[in-house]
């Protein structure tokens, strides 16, 4: 079942500039987490955010998290080229089960 | 060592062959997992493992069929597939999977995948 979904499904800017993704879900959960794919390879876990936490910084990465609205973003600062990834996120439903959203990719411009 | 390494990396299979992935970690986790994911799509889980014993089948067909071995590597036998199951197949590894109550999936560390066809 589809949990996470990912807004936009795609996204290009330019390097330098600031990238915004948002994910939303539907049932309740005990964390909500971030990775990056790049092109067909393994996923790199970014960040990880638990229900009772609203925002968590990791370098150029903000996520923030609302249960009310049952939505987080993903904010990547100063992009860069090599930041060009699929980025997922995922959600813990309390061990129901872990699903990925559909992703947004991101295309960074130089 | 912080990575998860997977063979082979391509696997090309007719359908009445039988194959199998393998996947191995040396960072002390303790819970594994197998993941399929289809072309420009998300991945989708296919089973836990949690302490070497199976914890969580996401009703995958008897096709396929995962085993753990030891705390450090996990199969996934592969027998009388279908084109449709072409994918790229991915495994991870966590610290732990809980069995009860909050945290039950915690930050997963993934291996490069096998990418699978089958004729």
């Amino acid at each position: 079942s589809q949990q996470g979904e990912e807004d936009p499904q795609a996204l290009s800017i330019q390097e330098g500039e600031n990238a915004t993704m948002n994910c939303s879900y539907k049932t309740s959960i005990n964390n909500l987490q971030w990775y990056r794919q790049n092109s067909g390879r393994g996923l790199v876990h970014l960040i990880l955010i638990r229900s009772n936490e609203r925002e968590k910084h990791s370098g150029r990465l903000r996520v923030t998290l609302d249960t009310s609205k049952k939505s987080s973003s993903l904010l990547i600062t100063a992009s860069r080229a090599a930041d060009t990834a699929s980025y997922f996120c995922a959600t813990d439903n309390y061990g129901q089960n872990f699903v990925f959203g559909p992703g947004t990719r991101l295309s960074v411009l130089p | 060592d912080t990575e998860v390494t997977q063979t082979p990396k391509h696997l090309v299979m007719g359908m009445t062959n039988k194959k199998s992935l393998k996947c191995e970690q040396h960072m002390g986790h303790r819970a594994m997992y197998w993941y399929k994911q289809k072309a420009k799509k998300p991945p989708e889980l296919m089973f836990v493992y949690s302490y070497e014993k199976l914890s969580i089948n996401e009703s995958v067909p008897s096709r396929f069929s995962p085993e753990c071995p030891n705390s450090s590597l996990l199969n996934l036998h592969l027998h009388a597939l279908q084109p449709e199951d072409s994918a790229l197949y991915l495994c991870a590894s966590s610290q732990d999977v809980a069995t009860s109550g909050a945290s039950k999936y915690n930050e997963q560390f993934f291996g490069p995948g096998t990418r699978l066809t089958v004729l």
